[in-house]
């Protein structure tokens, strides 16, 4: 069965250090990947997806994710920080037919001054 | 174009009232997704459409909960009765393709 596994419930960094949030999935086959940040108050916005090829994906706000089949994960990576980076993050995964996306149970970001 | 579009923003209800949230998809997807997020279970998929079909509702939690998405443009969450249990904030995401694009969500609270 598919699933998506975010281990670390929360994670305190302090401005300006480099942050990694883990994700790994259960897939049967080659998955469809996202990360999503969400804002308190706020909907879930798009931060990167990897569908194929380059397995290190760059997205919004100075955020990467690196693919790597063999440990079936999809760290997040920032390489600082950010005040405003403060949110909940969730890594996503959707099967071929695109109609299911599996979510993890997310990662809250706090950002230390 | 402007998104997803859910409202009402915020619902307070009365328990045993009926609740419905509407959703708008972005024009021309195709999938449309109902979502529930409490801090206990986190995000919870409830049901989703595809082609104005519904495909999937296992997650909805019981009878008192019923979706419809009469057109491509137009998708309700209804909850008769309401219960205090329901208090959440309920997203709608719509697709083509891949990626799901969520809308600012529905906080429901029932006292």
């Amino acid at each position: 069965a598919q699933s998506v596994t975010q281990p670390d419930i929360h994670i305190t960094v302090s401005e300006g250090a480099s942050l990694e949030l883990r994700c790994n999935y259960s897939y049967g086959a080659t998955p469809y990947l996202f990360w999503y940040v969400q804002s308190p108050g706020q909907g879930l916005q798009l931060l990167l997806k990897y569908f194929s090829g380059d397995t290190l994906v760059q997205g919004i706000k100075g955020f990467e994710a690196e693919f790597k089949r063999s440990q079936s994960s999809f760290n997040l990576r920032k390489p600082s920080v950010h005040w405003s980076d403060a949110a909940e993050y969730f890594c996503a995964v959707v099967g071929y037919n695109f109609n299911k996306f599996y979510f993890g149970s997310g990662t809250k970001l706090n950002v230390k001054p | 174009d402007a998104g997803v579009i859910q409202s009402p923003r915020h619902e307070v209800t009365e328990m045993g009232q009926e609740v419905t949230l509407r959703c708008k998809p972005i024009s021309g997807h195709n999938s449309l997704f109902w979502y529930r997020q409490t801090m206990m279970r986190g995000l919870e998929l409830l049901i989703y459409f595809n082609n104005n079909v519904p495909i999937d509702d296992s997650g909805m939690p019981e009878d008192r909960f019923s979706a419809k998405m009469p057109n491509a443009s137009f998708s309700t969450l209804k909850i008769q009765p309401s219960e205090p249990r329901d208090s959440a904030v309920y997203f709608c995401a719509s697709s083509l393709g891949p990626e799901a694009f969520f809308g600012q969500g529905t906080r429901l609270t029932v006292v």
